[in-house]
């Protein structure tokens, strides 16, 4: 099973301030996918096969990465992006999740 | 518009049995591989179980195979899993996904479904 290790584990960011969150991956994979995930709600696809956003996403969020190392930056932080964020990759069966990046609002 | 809806959840003593249904619409569901994935209370999020457009094949976490069994009927639309010889830790919210848009992810999820595994 490839384990996918989030970081930092929790964040916070000002307003207009840039954010980077890192997954690792234990051995290589081919592409790694984005959730965002708000206090009471369901998950919501952010990026996709590494570095495409997902329909309705703002542009100031993207993806990149190869292998073992993926990351997701936000440009400018706002308000609205104040949630917990996870990795997913299936390059290898099982699926699985990172342990998710909690980013808060200064 | 495409709509995912849970049900069946709820309170259910260890060793019991629950069935949960997810309800899709706005889409061709025959089309597409549908998935569980849980997420405990304050937990990150866990994949469950995925089945294949015909339902032709099914595949498990090590954790819940033989306990669950995830199936459709293509002709209602609708997603099930059922779940036996329940633990406490299968206390979670189930969350029913597909990609529709997207391969090897979730483009489209539930609302979740919360089940809880105590007596």
């Amino acid at each position: 099973e490839i384990v996918l290790t989030q970081s930092p584990t929790t964040t916070a960011a000002s307003p207009g301030e840039k954010v980077t969150i890192t997954c690792l991956a234990s051995s290589s994979v081919s592409n790694m996918y984005w959730y965002q995930q708000k206090s009471g709600a369901s998950p919501k696809l952010l990026i996709y096969s590494t570095s495409s956003l997902a329909s309705g996403v703002p542009d100031r969020f993207s993806g990149s990465g190869s292998g073992t190392s993926y990351s997701l930056t936000i440009n400018t932080m706002e308000a609205e992006d104040a949630a917990t964020y996870y990795c997913q990759q299936w390059s290898s069966n099982p699926l699985t999740f990172g342990s998710g990046t909690k980013l808060e609002i200064k | 518009e495409v709509q995912l809806v849970e049900s069946g959840g709820g309170l259910v003593q260890p060793g019991r049995s629950l069935k949960l249904s997810c309800a899709a619409s706005g889409f061709t569901f025959s089309n597409y591989g549908m998935h569980w994935i849980r997420q405990a209370p304050t937990k990150g999020l866990e994949w469950v179980a995925s089945i294949s457009p015909s339902g032709g094949s099914t595949y498990y976490r090590d954790s819940v195979k033989g306990r669950f069994t995830i199936s459709r009927d293509n002709a209602k639309s609708t997603l099930y899993l059922q779940m036996d010889s329940l633990r406490s830790e299968d206390t979670a919210t189930y969350y029913c996904a597909t990609g529709l848009r997207v391969y090897l992810g979730f483009d489209y999820w539930g609302q979740g479904v919360m089940v809880t595994v105590s007596s």
